[in-house]
């Protein structure tokens, strides 16, 4: 079955550690993107990236970075420069990259606590 | 910038009771509107897009309605698991391939 997966589901960190979220997929998308969600909030934007090898900073980029070496993979490093890093983070996708649809895929989200 | 605002943040309804979401925006070329729901502790599903105001979509108990400066999402005779976050987000002329999402709204239906 197609879909993307975010590992690991739950993390914890302490105070000046950078940790890094996986997410793969194998939907053949393009595109792909990191949100991030705190409580009661809806989704900010955190970086995507529309092409291999290529990526853009989305609304809170600092103290996050990111790669996409692999159409299927696009993993998120929270740094230590993160000052409120503890979070629920979303990866998604979307297909036929360019063109003018909403429909993002979305895995199952990481939470992470800052010990 | 843009802005999605969405009303009420919370909802707690009783099984069968319709009742409306609604989903205000600020942008400028609006190219989409889209509605998700989100379970606890899970990613969003995408359920709707609406581009033209006037559209309308159905799935089930849940219709979807856009004008100008606002969309509803219209739950008729609500179900327990109709309980869930529901999203809306916006595609703006200018920002290509970046949603802009509102706050939410936690819908709670009681039997």
């Amino acid at each position: 079955d197609g879909g993307i997966t975010q590992s690991p589901k739950y993390l914890f960190r302490k105070e000046g550690q950078n940790v890094t979220l996986s997410c793969e997929q194998n939907l053949n998308h393009d595109a792909m993107y990191w949100y991030r969600q705190d409580p009661g909030q809806g989704l900010r934007l955190i970086y995507y990236s529309q092409i291999v090898n290529d990526f853009q900073k989305g609304d809170i980029a600092e103290g996050y970075s990111v790669s996409r070496e692999k159409k299927e993979s696009f993993p998120l490093t929270v740094t230590s420069a993160q000052k409120n890093p503890t979070a629920f983070y979303l990866c998604a996708s979307k297909g036929l990259a360019g063109v003018i649809t909403g429909e993002l895929f979305f895995g199952e989200g990481s939470r992470l606590t800052v010990l | 910038e843009d802005q999605v605002t969405q009303s009420p943040e919370a909802l707690r309804l009783q099984e069968g009771e319709s009742s409306s979401l609604n989903c205000s925006y600020t942008v400028s070329g609006l190219r989409g509107l889209f509605w998700y729901r989100q379970d606890p502790g899970k990613g969003p599903e995408f359920l709707f897009t609406l581009y033209s105001a006037g559209e309308e979509k159905e799935k089930e108990r849940l219709k979807a309605t856009l004008t100008k400066k606002e969309s509803f999402l219209h739950i008729t005779a609500p179900k327990p698991e109709d309980s869930a976050t529901y999203l809306c987000a916006v595609l703006e002329g200018a920002a290509g391939n970046k949603l802009t999402f509102g706050g939410g709204t936690r819908v709670l239906v009681k039997p």
